[in-house]
């Protein structure tokens, strides 16, 4: 059974603080890995990656994927309030998206 | 361009009732999920259309949840009966046919059923 798994399931930090979110899978007919931000019910897309070793960016926000030991990770740097949020990611095979439970991160002020 | 687009956006319902859910996805999105979330977990895949054939309904609980996808556009998902166990939020998504797209999600109906 295709499988991904989050870790850790909550974070609490500051703000200013530096978090990173884990990401490990076990599918058949890998394609990609999509991280999601989820703050009230639609989840919003972050990134999407399908090579290993390449990092993506978007602000503060950073994300790598190492399909060799079948993992991903999101870095956020320099937490904001408004980063408090569910953090899901999500595996694409042959069309279908398979989700992890979610990191609940909460930032506090 | 208009979002992936879902209605009633909260229901509520008692066991043994039905319910139907709408979504009207991003227009020339071929690939339309429904999904399950249940409070603290993430999204489980219920069902999953391309254009309007099923491609992926092994979650899907048959004896009591049923989708289409008239026309491979909108499609409904229905719960009769409705248990307790069903209270969750419904998410629709929909993708292009594009490989290694992401896929869009709307605001969700939250249902619960007591």
């Amino acid at each position: 059974e295709d499988k991904v798994v989050q870790s850790p399931l909550s974070l609490v930090v500051h703000e200013g603080d530096t978090v990173t979110l884990n990401c490990s899978y076990e599918v058949t007919n890998f394609r990609s890995l999509l991280w999601y931000k989820q703050e009230k019910k639609a989840p919003t897309f972050l990134f999407m990656l399908t090579s290993s070793g390449i990092e993506k960016k978007s602000g503060r926000l950073s994300s790598i994927l190492d399909k060799k030991e079948l993992f991903s990770i999101l870095n956020i740097t320099a937490t904001q309030t408004g980063d408090s949020a569910v953090y899901l990611c999500a595996v694409g095979t042959l069309g279908r998206l398979y989700f992890g439970r979610g990191t609940q991160l909460t930032v506090w002020p | 361009e208009a979002g992936v687009a879902q209605s009633p956006r909260y229901k509520i319902i008692e066991k043994r009732q039905s319910v139907a859910f709408w979504c009207n996805p991003i227009s020339g999105h071929a690939t339309l999920y429904w999904y399950q979330q249940i409070l603290g977990q993430g999204p489980k895949l219920l069902i999953q259309f391309q254009n309007n054939g099923v491609v992926d309904d092994s979650q899907l609980p048959k004896d009591r949840f049923s989708a289409e996808r008239l026309k491979g556009v909108d499609s409904t998902l229905k719960i009769q009966p409705a248990k307790l166990e069903d209270s969750a939020v419904y998410l629709c998504a929909s993708r292009p046919l594009v490989a290694r797209t992401e896929a869009f999600f709307g605001q969700g109906t939250r249902l619960t059923v007591v």
